[in-house]
C-alpha cells in the first residue's frame, strides 16, 4: 500500500458543486498539507496542518476547506466548484526538520465544467 | 518577491550527462530540493543541500552555491525512464516551500 493515499485519483464536477479530497497516510508523519499543481506553475500550498488542532492557511486557500479528522487523515473541500480549480491536487507529508522533503500521494486530477 | 527560475525544457541523449539548473532569489534559505515527477503522478524526493558543495547519491548529483542563489542537479549515465520533470524547490524559513514551475527532460535513443 502507498504510503500516502488519496481518493479520488479523477473526478469531474459541475460548477457550484460540494467536492471533498481525501487524503490519509501511513507514514506517521504530523505534518500534512495540500498543494496544487497547474501546467506551468510551480505546486502552490493551498492549506496545511502541523497536528490534528492545528489547521493553517497556505497562499492559495480562498474557495477551500480544510479537515484534519485524525493524525493520518486530511481532507480538501471545494465548497462550490469553480472552472479555475481545475488542476492537479496533491497531498503531502513531512517530518519536522524535511531533510527527505515532502512524501507526495498519487494527486487527484480534478475537473470543474 | 521570491522566486525560482529553471529552463521548461530540455533534450538529451540515452547514456548521456545533463545538467538542469535552478536559480533562486527568496527571503531566506533552509534547504534546497530535487523532485522528480512523471507525467501524471507525484513529485519524488531526490536530494537536499542546505550546505554549499556537491551532494552525490548514485547516478544523480545535486549542487548548491547559496551566495549565487544557484543549483543544479546533475545526471549521469541517462537512462530511458529518467524522461520527466525536475522540479527545484526552496524553503526559504519556517514551514513554506517554494516550487519552481519544473524542468521536462525528454531522454531520446
Amino acid at each position: 500500500d502507498a504510503d500516502v493515499t488519496q481518493t479520488p485519483r479523477n473526478r469531474i464536477t459541475k460548477t457550484g458543486k460540494r467536492i471533498m479530497l481525501e487524503c490519509s497516510q501511513t507514514k506517521g508523519h504530523d505534518r500534512m498539507y495540500w498543494y496544487r499543481q497547474d501546467p506551468g506553475l510551480g505546486l502552490r500550498l493551498i492549506y496545511y496542518s502541523f497536528d490534528v488542532k492545528d489547521i493553517n492557511k497556505g497562499e492559495i486557500s480562498d474557495g477551500y476547506s480544510v479537515s484534519r479528522q485524525a493524525q493520518a487523515k486530511f481532507s480538501l473541500s471545494l465548497e462550490s466548484a469553480i472552472p479555475n480549480q481545475t488542476a492537479l491536487y496533491f497531498c503531502a507529508t513531512s517530518e519536522g526538520q524535511m531533510n527527505y522533503g515532502y512524501t507526495f500521494g498519487s494527486g487527484t486530477r480534478l475537473t470543474v465544467v | 518577491g521570491q522566486n525560482i527560475d529553471q529552463p521548461t525544457e530540455m533534450t538529451a541523449t540515452e547514456g548521456a550527462i545533463v545538467q538542469i539548473n535552478c536559480t533562486y532569489q527568496t527571503s531566506g534559505f533552509n534547504g534546497l530540493f530535487w523532485y522528480q515527477q512523471h507525467a501524471g503522478e507525484a513529485p519524488t524526493f531526490l536530494s537536499y543541500n542546505v550546505l554549499d558543495g556537491l551532494e552525490e547519491k548514485g547516478r544523480f548529483s545535486s549542487f548548491l552555491s547559496r551566495s549565487k542563489g544557484y543549483s543544479y542537479l546533475l545526471l549521469k549515465e541517462l537512462q530511458m525512464k529518467d524522461s520527466a520533470s525536475y522540479l527545484c524547490a526552496v524553503k526559504p524559513g519556517g514551514f513554506k516551500t517554494i516550487f519552481g514551475a519544473g524542468t521536462r527532460l525528454f531522454v531520446k535513443a
